[in-house]
């Protein structure tokens, strides 16, 4: 069965860098795509973006400008920066896996536990 | 980006009840739509996926219907372990993108 387990700290100062780590075990981190998902207190999802094992990776235009993420296969985990946060980046943060259910269909059917990140001095 | 509207936002239902939940998106995503649950403090699941083809382990009194822009996530027989919170989201095109939600409460 496979896993995702969350990694990264719960506060962050405002300007300075969010990173978070997502390392999946029981299974494979070659062929997926593994995506970012946040969810601000009391509020609906928004997907951050994916990257793909091989590195390529898909945005979210909202946030692209501060976004960066990258995959090491070698350590089964893959991750997420986002640089000058402000309050607005307060929200739980899901990793999860974008698997293609059907030919070009994909969907969310892996997440991880989530890791609540505030923005505050 | 597609923009993905439920309704109704919340609703109240007594166990044993059949719920329909409504999920139109803003342009054509054929169907390529998806349904999560989400109980509090606890990540989404994935329920339903490619409209109605239902995720291994999730009990049938869930089904999915809908095509183009209007989709429908119905439960059968509502159970105690269901209310929670109920999210569309499109795959059709990046960015991916959600639905506010729909809570299911207890009347």
């Amino acid at each position: 069965q496979v896993q995702l387990q969350q990694s990264g700290p719960g506060l962050v100062k405002p300007s300075e860098t969010l990173s978070l780590t997502c390392t999946v075990s029981g299974g494979s981190i070659s062929g997926y795509y593994w995506s970012w998902i946040r969810q601000p207190p009391g509020k609906g999802l928004e997907w951050i973006g994916y990257i793909y094992n091989s590195g390529s990776a898909n945005y979210n235009p909202s946030l692209r400008s501060r976004l960066t993420m990258s995959v090491d296969a070698s350590k089964m985990q893959f991750s997420l920066r986002l640089t000058s946060v402000t309050a607005a980046d307060t929200a739980v943060y899901y990793c999860a896996r974008d698997e293609v259910m059907t030919p070009l269909h994909h969907a969310f059917d892996m997440w991880g536990q989530g890791t609540m990140v505030t923005v505050s001095s | 980006d597609i923009q993905m509207t439920q309704s109704p936002s919340s609703l109240s239902a007594s166990v044993g009840d059949r719920v329909n939940i409504t999920c139109r998106a803003s342009q054509s995503i054929s169907n390529y739509l998806n349904w999560y649950q989400q109980k509090p403090g606890k990540a989404p699941e994935l329920l339903i996926y490619t409209t109605s083809s239902l995720q291994f382990g999730d009990p049938s009194r869930f089904s999915g219907s809908g095509s183009g822009t209007d989709f429908t996530l119905t439960i059968n027989s509502l159970q105690p372990e269901d209310f929670a919170t109920y999210y569309c989201q499109q795959s059709f095109s990046t960015p991916r993108t959600f639905g506010q939600g729909t809570k299911v409460e207890i009347k």
